[in-house]
């Protein structure tokens, strides 16, 4: 079964200092992968995504993420960060029976602080 | 463009209740997906309908289940809740069942058992 793995529970960072977040997953074919941000009371809302080709995606909001398939990694970073970056940050992969999509598998989310 | 509303925002219920939620799909999209996010938790993928019926389900007990109807908006039903149902629970909408069909998010409904 798939798997989505987020190493960091907490995550500070000052104010225009840059920003990594990690992901890892576990799936045996080609990933369909996702980061969402989830500010509080808020539902999810999709950063970026990567399905194919260029390994190097970018979203909104300044993000940009990195496919690593040796390293089974999709890295979400941002080169200069605001105080409105701070909330939960997720990444997703898409699950798939022969039937068609079902359902994203999701990690257990990293909580991004900024500091002043 | 409507995005994806859900109704109630909040609701508290006493264990051994039923409850329904409801879910609005943005303007286009035939399919959604329900999701369950305990508090400190990723959302985890309860079902998804497609036109009216069920597509796919996650590991949760058959007391879950779901509709959606004709406008493709969607209830999620839950009987005899649990304490352990307390949680957020989000709604998200596509345009149809490709993996590349991008899922999008209402607010979700908060839900208290006591």
């Amino acid at each position: 079964a798939q798997s989505v793995t987020q190493p960091d529970i907490h995550i500070t960072v000052s104010e225009g200092a840059s920003l990594e977040l990690r992901c890892n997953y576990s799936y045996g074919a080609t990933p369909y992968l996702f980061w969402y941000v989830q500010s509080p009371g808020q539902g999810l809302q999709l950063l970026l995504k990567y399905f194919s080709g260029d390994t190097l995606v970018q979203g909104i909001k300044g993000f940009e993420a990195e496919f690593k398939r040796s390293q089974s990694s999709f890295n979400l970073r941002k080169p200069s960060v605001h105080w409105s970056d701070a909330a939960e940050y997720f990444c997703a992969v898409a699950q798939y029976s022969g039937g068609g999509a079902d359902g994203l598998t999701f990690g257990k989310g990293t909580h991004l602080i900024i500091q002043p | 463009e409507t995005g994806v509303t859900q109704s109630p925002t909040h609701l508290i219920k006493t264990r051994g209740q039923q409850v329904t939620l409801r879910c609005s799909s943005q303007s286009g999209h035939n399919t959604v997906s329900w999701y369950q996010q305990a508090l400190g938790q990723g959302p985890q993928f309860i079902f998804q309908y497609y036109r009216e019926e069920e597509n796919g389900r996650g590991n949760f007990p058959p007391r879950f289940s779901g509709l959606q109807f004709p406008n493709y908006s969607s209830e999620l039903n839950v009987n005899a809740l649990e304490l352990d149902d307390s949680a957020l629970y989000l709604c998200a909408s596509s345009l149809g069942l490709a993996r590349t069909d991008t899922q999008y998010f209402g607010p979700g409904t908060r839900l208290t058992v006591l």
